[in-house]
């Protein structure tokens, strides 16, 4: 089993739709959980990070934690072409040193 | 913001060849890593630093080495490339944002290509 599961996509949304992005980890352990969006040919840039359970909001972007079910998503709403990306999600065992490790990404396609 | 340089964007080398990959960050953070990037593996560490001249192997460190003779600068080395180290490289480093938060942030990359 990979320490950190994604669904490898594509995930297709019309724009205007939420997108939801999943994302299942194996170490009980974690503490600290991020989200990265990758545009083609670009490295990784964070768009959010959650520490406890429940959602933490962030204009359109939604990030939610399940600690029980060691499942964290993320939703993006009202999503435009522009959001079409590869989303990593990266998973740390505490939260000071970030050693993280890294789901091989989910790849979102926004049509107009 | 914090910018995380690296100094070559595209490299092509030859099996056997030594190779540097260089990396500069400009916010003073003691942490620095080194990843690599392929389709279908995802990222995976191959070796970060928590302070100067300190390391620590990563998932993958076979083959690679690295140097930290300064806070700012980490450097990957491949001492004899081989063609399964084409990939792209990437550096990044963390530390604490306005916010508090500790994040990690990238430098564009590097493409290897050994022929």
């Amino acid at each position: 089993q990979k320490e950190v599961e994604q669904n490898s996509g594509p995930l297709s949304v019309p724009e205007g739709a939420i997108a939801s992005l999943n994302c299942t980890y194996s170490d009980r352990v974690s503490q600290s959980f991020f989200w990265y969006r990758q545009y083609s040919g670009k490295s990784p840039e964070l768009i959010m990070s959650i520490y406890s359970n429940g959602d933490k909001e962030d204009g359109r972007f939604t990030a939610q934690l399940n600690k029980a079910s060691q499942y964290v998503s993320l939703l993006i709403r009202d999503s435009q072409p522009s959001d079409s990306a590869t989303y990593l999600c990266a998973v740390n065992r505490n939260t000071g040193f970030q050693k993280l490790v890294f789901g091989t990404g989910t790849r979102l396609l926004v049509s107009p | 913001d914090v910018k995380v340089t690296q100094s070559s964007r595209y490299l092509v080398k030859r099996t056997g060849e030594k190779v540097f990959l260089e990396c500069v960050q400009d916010m003073d953070h003691e942490n620095m890593f080194w990843y690599r990037q392929d389709p279908g593996l995802g990222l995976r560490l191959i070796y970060f630093s928590y302070d100067v001249k300190m390391k620590e192997k990563g998932d993958i460190p076979e083959g690679y080495s690295v140097s930290r003779e300064k806070k700012e600068r980490f450097s990957l080395i491949l001492e004899s490339a081989s063609t399964n180290q084409t990939s792209m490289y990437l550096c990044a480093s963390s530390g604490l944002n306005p916010s508090g938060a500790n994040v990690l942030t990238f430098g564009a990359g590097s493409r290897l290509t050994v022929l």
